[in-house]
């Protein structure tokens, strides 16, 4: 298994408050990138980073920030959580462009 | 646009063979990717074809149609343990994307 850990596993939060999620790599690899999966839609990317402070946006990006001071973390902010935001959050992870990625645990968050 | 399409639910029985199917219409193709995901678990990586033809793995083999935007994963020799979704990913032009159709449940019965 790759060495992916994401925390926190799983969380509740109160809307309107700022929440971050954190994705940690013991493999070295350049890409990684945050999914959430909801029912309906499946895995969507919200942004991804191609190295130490680089980063770029995915398709579902409004709402989320991303930060990445160091190779092997990853963070996910939500600046003002929404209920629309609870989901199931995944991190993903792969050595370069165009290999395969590989999922984290997952984050479940709660937005009431 | 990016469109993926699975069937939502399958069911098959343990010991038979099932082939789940997905269709795709993307503005780019660099290959094709199945992925096998336990409820309340993290998918993971099952096969991965770039060129037409059929990749054999074990009980897991998966097909790719290029010209049709299509793709087939088989399962043989069904066993309980292989109840799960599968998802199907598209990667794009740059390989910086994966898109995900919606998955199919395939649910194995006695």
């Amino acid at each position: 298994d790759a060495g992916i850990t994401q925390s926190p596993r799983h969380k509740v939060t109160e809307t309107g408050t700022p929440v971050t999620l954190r994705c940690h790599q013991t493999e070295n690899h350049r890409y990684m990138y945050w999914y959430r999966q909801d029912p309906g839609h499946g895995l969507r990317l919200i942004h991804y980073s191609y190295g130490v402070k680089d980063t770029d946006k995915g398709e579902v990006s409004d709402g989320y920030s991303v930060s990445r001071s160091k190779t092997e973390d990853f963070l996910l902010t939500l600046e003002s959580a929404t209920s629309s935001q609870t989901s199931v959050y995944f991190c993903a992870i792969s050595e370069e462009i165009g290999n395969t990625i590989y999922f984290g645990e997952g984050s479940w968050l709660t937005v009431v | 646009g990016q469109n993926i399409d699975q069937p939502t639910e399958m069911t098959a029985t343990e010991g038979a063979i099932v082939q789940i199917n997905c269709t795709y219409q993307t503005s780019g193709f660099n290959g094709l990717f199945w992925y096998q995901q336990h409820a309340g678990e993290a998918p993971t990586f099952l096969s991965y074809n770039v060129l037409d033809g059929l990749e054999e793995k074990g009980r897991f083999s998966s097909f790719l149609s290029r010209s049709k935007g299509y793709s087939y994963l088989l399962l043989k020799e069904l066993q309980m343990k292989d109840s799960a979704s599968y998802l199907c990913a598209v990667r794009d032009n740059y390989g910086q994307n994966f898109v995900f159709g919606p998955g199919t449940r395939l649910s194995v019965l006695p």
